[in-house]
């Protein structure tokens, strides 16, 4: 089945630093990726949707500026932390979805950044 | 807008038992897609089972089905012969005929008990 590969899974970075999120679907092309953030015992909230070759789409609330994200590859979407605070402190996950695989989106296994 | 409702935040059933976990929704998009996935203690999302909104039939995946009562726009989870291994977080989601992305509910923890 289709696998979207995330790294890396853990992340414990200094409070003003910068941390980069990769996501990457393997043996298929995503033009599209999504970016979601999970705070503990919480649901799924999306940041952003990652489209290839144009500026991402934030939903509302979400720091563009803070929460960088680039689509250079039809395999590969970024998210980049900038300047990073303990309240950014979270579960953060990516998805894409292989159309040939059905309805599913598959997710990727997702990184847990501590801030400190 | 789109809303997922999970009113179970915890259920316990007993191993080898069914169980079923309620999702109701609201959407105003003609079509739509339902979701559900698993997620256990090491954070990744598992794909469970999906629903089209104009599926004459209940979504079936070996031990999971779909109960989708479309008029009273709920799609619950049914488990059958839970395991130990069923224990984990399940999420409802929809995503709408317009969208790509999803909506989440609050999620229901499930544990089975042996």
């Amino acid at each position: 089945g289709a696998v979207v590969s995330q790294h890396p899974s853990r992340v414990i970075c200094k409070s003003g630093t910068s941390v980069k999120i990769e996501c990457r679907s393997l043996d298929f092309q995503a033009t599209t990726m999504f970016w979601y953030r999970q705070f503990p015992k919480q649901s799924l909230m999306l940041m952003a949707t990652s489209n290839e070759g144009s500026k991402a789409t934030y939903e509302q609330g979400v720091e563009k500026d803070k929460f960088l994200i680039n689509h250079a590859s039809l395999t590969l979407s970024t998210l980049t932390v900038t300047s990073a605070h303990p309240e950014d402190s979270s579960f953060y996950i990516c998805s894409a979805r292989d159309p040939s695989e059905g309805y599913g989106y598959t997710f990727g296994s997702g990184t847990r950044l501590t801030v400190v | 807008a789109q809303k997922i409702t999970q009113t179970q935040p915890g259920m316990f059933v007993q191993e080898k038992e069914a169980v079923t976990l309620d999702c109701t929704y609201d959407t105003s998009d003609p079509s739509y897609g339902l979701f559900w996935y698993k997620q256990p203690s090491s954070g990744e999302m598992i794909f469970l089972i999906y629903q089209g909104s104009y599926d004459q039939q209940n979504a079936t995946e070996g031990r999971y089905s779909l109960n989708f009562q479309k008029a009273r726009k709920s799609a619950n989870l049914v488990i059958s012969a839970s395991q130990l291994g069923d224990s984990a977080m399940y999420f409802c989601a929809m995503r709408g005929h317009y969208g790509q992305n999803f909506v989440f509910g609050p999620g229901t923890r499930l544990s089975v008990l042996p």
